[in-house]
C-alpha cells in the first residue's frame, strides 16, 4: 500500500502568503515527519509529530495530524523565496525498525 | 551540529561494475538506513541496520546489495554488479533511539551520493 501521499503536487504562491501542503497515509503510524529537499540536494528534517499529538509548531511551521482521517498538513506561514523547495511527508510505522515511507512530495515555488 | 556525511557526492560507473557508497552516521546513533531516490521520483526505503545486522529490507534490496558497518564509524552500501536502473541518489540516514524515547526518533539524512550507471 502507498503511504504519505501529498497534495497538491505543485504549489506556486507569492512571498508573504501562507503555503499549506497535505499528506495522507493508509496504515497505522508511530510518527510522521516532514522533510524539505532543495533541487537535487539532501533531505532536511523539518518537524516530527507523534501519533498521540495533534498539532506542533516550529518557527513558521505548523503541522497537524488527524489519525482518524490518516492525514497531516504542513503550513508554512509568511513564506519567503528561500522556502522554494520540495516538501515530503514520511511515515514511520509501529515496527521498531523505524523505516520511513515517503510520499511523492509537493513542489513549492515562492515568487519574490 | 553533528551531521551525517556521505562520500562520494557523485559516482559514475559502468554497468556490471561494483560500487561502494560510504556514510558516516551521527556518532551516538544506533539505527542506520539507506534510501534511494530515482530522478523525479519519491524516496524509497532500501534497508535498516541495527546492532550489526539488517533489521528490515525492501524488495529493492536484492542479492546485489549488501551493507556493512566495518568499524565504529562507517556504514557502507555495496552494489555488486550495477545495472542502469540503479542510477539514483542514495541517501544514508541515522537515528538515535527506539520510539517513544523523548524525541530521539528523528532520522537525519546525509547529503546523498548521486550514482550514474552507464
Amino acid at each position: 500500500s502507498q503511504q504519505g501521499e501529498e497534495d497538491p503536487q505543485a504549489l506556486s504562491i507569492q512571498e508573504g502568503e501562507n503555503a499549506t501542503m497535505n499528506c495522507s497515509y493508509k496504515t497505522s503510524i508511530n510518527n510522521l515527519q516532514w522533510y524539505r529537499q532543495n533541487s537535487g540536494r539532501g533531505l532536511v528534517h523539518l518537524i516530527l509529530i507523534r501519533s498521540n499529538e495533534r498539532e506542533k509548531h516550529s518557527g513558521r511551521l505548523r503541522v497537524t495530524l488527524d489519525t482518524s482521517k490518516k492525514s497531516s498538513s504542513l503550513l508554512i506561514t509568511a513564506s519567503r523565496a528561500a522556502d522554494t523547495a520540495s516538501y515530503f511527508c514520511a511515515t514511520a510505522s509501529s515496527s521498531n525498525t523505524g523505516k520511513l515511507i515517503f510520499g511523492q512530495g509537493t513542489t513549492l515555488q515562492v515568487k519574490p | 551540529e553533528p551531521e551525517v556525511t556521505q562520500t562520494p557526492s557523485h559516482q559514475v560507473t559502468q554497468m556490471g561494475q561494483e560500487v561502494i557508497l560510504r556514510c558516516v552516521p551521527i556518532s551516538n546513533h544506533l539505527y542506520f538506513y539507506w534510501y534511494r531516490q530515482i530522478l523525479g521520483q519519491k524516496v524509497e526505503f532500501l534497508v535498516s541496520f541495527y546492532n550489526n545486522e539488517i533489521s528490515e529490507k525492501s524488495e529493492i534490496f536484492d542479492d546485489q546489495f549488501s551493507v556493512e558497518r566495518p568499524d565504529g564509524s562507517n556504514f557502507t552500501l555495496k552494489i555488486r554488479s550495477t545495472k542502469l536502473e540503479d542510477s539514483a541518489m542514495y541517501f544514508c540516514a541515522s537515528r538515535m533511539s527506539p520510539f517513544d524515547s523523548g524525541g530521539q526518533e528523528t532520522q537525519y539524512f546525509g547529503p546523498g551520493t548521486r550514482l550514474l550507471v552507464l
